[in-house]
């Protein structure tokens, strides 16, 4: 079974300063890789996908992710963060085909922005 | 473009009482269609998801059932709520492998 582990519950980073959010990733075959964003209250947004190819993928709002076979992860970063991205971060993984959509979540990176 | 809409937005509910949460899509046809629960502090589990009129999967044993009676509404209900059903519950569908997710219906049961 694929499982998803987001071993920080909480980072608190100051406005400006860069960002690495963990995520790894346990599944049997070649991953299809997802970083979602979800405001207070809200439904999920994606920010970037990693399906094949170029294992550093860019993302929207100027977030980046890459993806590392060797170590089962799927780092999600970010160079200057600012006030508005603070939000909970969900890293998700699934399988092509048929299986398209039903995909496993971590639990959630809460990221909090200091001005 | 294509947009999916749910409600209620918000919806309190005795224990016992049955409970129907509506997802609609515009702006597409046929697609894949999927539940999604968050309970508070976790991650968002899978529920059930369909493929097509009438055509409904389970991923998880549960007081929950799900329905598709056209091809661009999908809903979730129950007979009887139990306190652990509640949480954050999220209609999306898919295409090209991407989730595009609905605001989402919180409920709370008492």
């Amino acid at each position: 079974a694929q499982s998803v582990t987001q071993p920080d519950i909480h980072i608190t980073v100051s406005e400006g300063a860069s960002l690495e959010l963990r995520c790894n990733y346990s599944y049997g075959a070649t991953p299809y890789l997802f970083w979602y964003v979800q405001s207070p209250g809200q439904g999920l947004q994606l920010l970037l996908k990693y399906f094949s190819g170029d294992t550093l993928v860019q993302g929207i709002k100027g977030f980046e992710a890459e993806f590392k076979r060797s170590q089962s992860s799927f780092n999600l970063r970010k160079p200057s963060v600012h006030w508005s991205d603070a939000a909970e971060y969900f890293c998700a993984v699934g399988a092509g085909g048929t299986s398209y959509g039903k995909l496993t979540f971590g639990q959630g990176t809460i990221l909090t922005v200091h001005p | 473009s294509q947009t999916i809409h749910q409600w209620p937005a918000t919806l309190v509910q005795p224990v016992g009482s049955p409970l129907s949460l509506e997802c609609t899509v515009e702006g597409t046809s046929n697609p894949n269609l999927y539940w999604y629960r968050q309970a508070a502090g976790r991650g968002l589990q899978l529920l059930f998801y369909s493929v097509g009129i009438g055509q409904i999967s389970s991923e998880v044993p549960q007081n929950l059932s799900a329905s598709r009676p056209q091809d661009r509404q999908f809903i979730l209900s129950s007979k009887k709520l139990l306190l652990s059903d509640s949480g954050f519950y999220l209609c999306a569908w898919n295409m090209a492998g991407e989730l595009f997710f609905g605001e989402g219906s919180r409920l709370t049961v008492l």
